[in-house]
């Protein structure tokens, strides 16, 4: 079957610190791979995606991901965390052949940004 | 620009009653819609998705169901709610797809609904 895995329940990171929040997936073919982000009560807000091209994408509010091939991962990252980033971050995946164009979402993991 | 209505921001439902939550979009057309639940603050279940007026596709058995009257217009409906339809609702568009696979999802504001 089909999947995406956010190994960490909850990211916990000091501000101005480096931020990793962790996707691998488990699809057939070449994926279409997106990162949303939620703030508390709100909708979920596009982050970035991979098509094709660069493994590396940047995104808004500073963020950016690496997809690996060989690993089948597409990693958050952020540089310098701020307060502001903590949030529930989803990552989220389409098979490149599905011909419903649905997505496979991962559970989510919350990031934590300490002062 | 394109923009997402959800409403009502919050309801409080006791069991067995009707519901009915509405989404429209501005600004594009023949979008793609979605509703979806998420329970307890966490993962995303899809429920129904449109790909035009009158099409709908459920993705889950359940006491709910969506209807979509317009182009630009999703409800989510129930003639008797559970107390397990609790959760926070919401509704995305998309463009249609051309080919590409790589269309984002627009997300409304969502629904909190309390089945009591």
């Amino acid at each position: 079957a089909q999947s995406v895995a956010q190994p960490e329940d909850q990211v916990n990171v000091a501000e101005g610190n480096p931020l990793t929040v962790k996707c691998t997936y488990s699809v057939s073919g070449n994926p279409y791979l997106f990162w949303y982000v939620q703030y508390p009560n709100r909708g979920l807000q596009f982050l970035l995606k991979y098509i094709t091209g660069d493994n590396l994408v940047k995104g808004s509010y500073g963020f950016e991901a690496e997809f690996n091939k060989s690993q089948t991962s597409f990693h958050l990252k952020k540089p310098s965390a701020l307060v502001s980033d903590s949030a529930l971050y989803f990552c989220a995946v389409r098979p490149f052949m599905d011909s419903n164009y649905q997505l496979i979402w991962g559970a989510g993991t919350k990031l934590i940004i300490k002062p | 620009s394109q923009t997402i209505h959800q409403w009502p921001a919050t309801l409080v439902q006791p069991v067995g009653s009707p519901l009915s939550l509405e989404c429209t979009v501005e600004g594009t057309s023949n979008p793609n819609l979605y509703w979806y639940r998420q329970a307890a603050g966490r993962g995303l279940q899809l429920l129904f998705y449109s790909v035009g007026i009158g099409q709908i596709s459920s993705e889950v058995p359940q006491n709910l169901s969506a209807s979509r009257p317009q182009d630009r217009q999703f409800i989510l409906s129930s003639k008797k709610l559970l107390l397990s339809d609790s959760g926070f609702y919401l509704c995305a568009w998309s463009a249609a797809p051309t080919g590409s696979g790589a269309n984002v999802l627009t997300f409304g504001a969502g629904s909190r609904l309390t089945v009591l």
